[in-house]
């Protein structure tokens, strides 16, 4: 139990398209999510916590009307980058949790922008 | 306060050997310290977890030694693996296992055959 998906795995856009990553909790209902980013051989950053109904809280540095997140339901939350720029490419991990339980990550989208 | 220090960068150990990667933290507040292992191009997953209550967690191969005076925690990997070659990373947080991670900046282990 507790698996989490990502959609795509990965993905190539030109610069100034927007891409959207979905994250899903197949077997469980995640009252929270999370979204990292992932430089190559660097640990993982925070981007932004995510309760199901609410807006998302932003870690400081983290431009929000760039990285749009929604969590629209207790088993789905999408990461949306706006007018992408090869900056951006990198490896982006959603993680979901429930009360009482540990967070559950998921493979992993590639992202790279052109 | 809010970092999590790890070491070694990198580490190779022989198969069959012991594998130790160390954690240190300032924030007394966090009350959770799980580790996790990433295989290249995948996400990372749970290996073991402890809480400040305990000073040492067993699960298999691994364990989690830690030391709250010393706000440091550490993994061990005993009679490592060739397919133990990952990178691995320690994490802390407060107020329970679901609130945001502190990970650290994590370890390349090599098991050689």
């Amino acid at each position: 139990g507790a698996v989490v998906s990502q959609h795509p795995s990965w993905v190539i856009c030109k610069s100034g398209t927007s891409v959207k990553i979905e994250c899903r909790s197949l077997d469980f209902q995640a009252t929270t999510m999370f979204w990292y980013r992932q430089f190559p051989k660097q640990s993982l950053m925070l981007m932004a916590t995510s309760n199901e109904g609410s807006k998302a809280t932003y870690e400081q540095g983290v431009e929000k009307d760039k990285f749009l997140i929604n969590h629209a339901s207790l088993t789905l939350s999408t990461l949306t980058v706006t007018s992408a720029h090869p900056e951006d490419s990198s490896f982006y991990i959603c993680s979901a949790s429930r009360p009482e339980d540990t967070q559950y990550f998921g493979p992993g989208t590639r992202l790279t922008v052109l | 306060q809010q970092q999590v220090k790890q070491s070694p960068q990198s580490l190779i150990v022989q198969k069959g050997g012991i594998s130790i990667i160390n954690c240190a933290y300032e924030n007394t507040a966090f009350d959770y310290f799980p580790w996790y292992q990433q295989f290249p191009g995948k996400g990372p997953a749970l290996l073991i977890a402890i809480r400040p209550d305990v000073s040492e967690k067993k699960e298999g191969r691994f364990t989690i030694s830690f030391n709250k005076s010393a706000k440091q925690f550490s993994l061990h990997i005993m009679d490592s693996q060739p397919g133990d070659s990952a990178t691995y990373f320690c994490a802390a947080t407060y107020g329970g296992a679901t609130n945001k991670l502190i990970f650290g900046t994590g370890t390349l282990l090599a098991v050689q055959p």
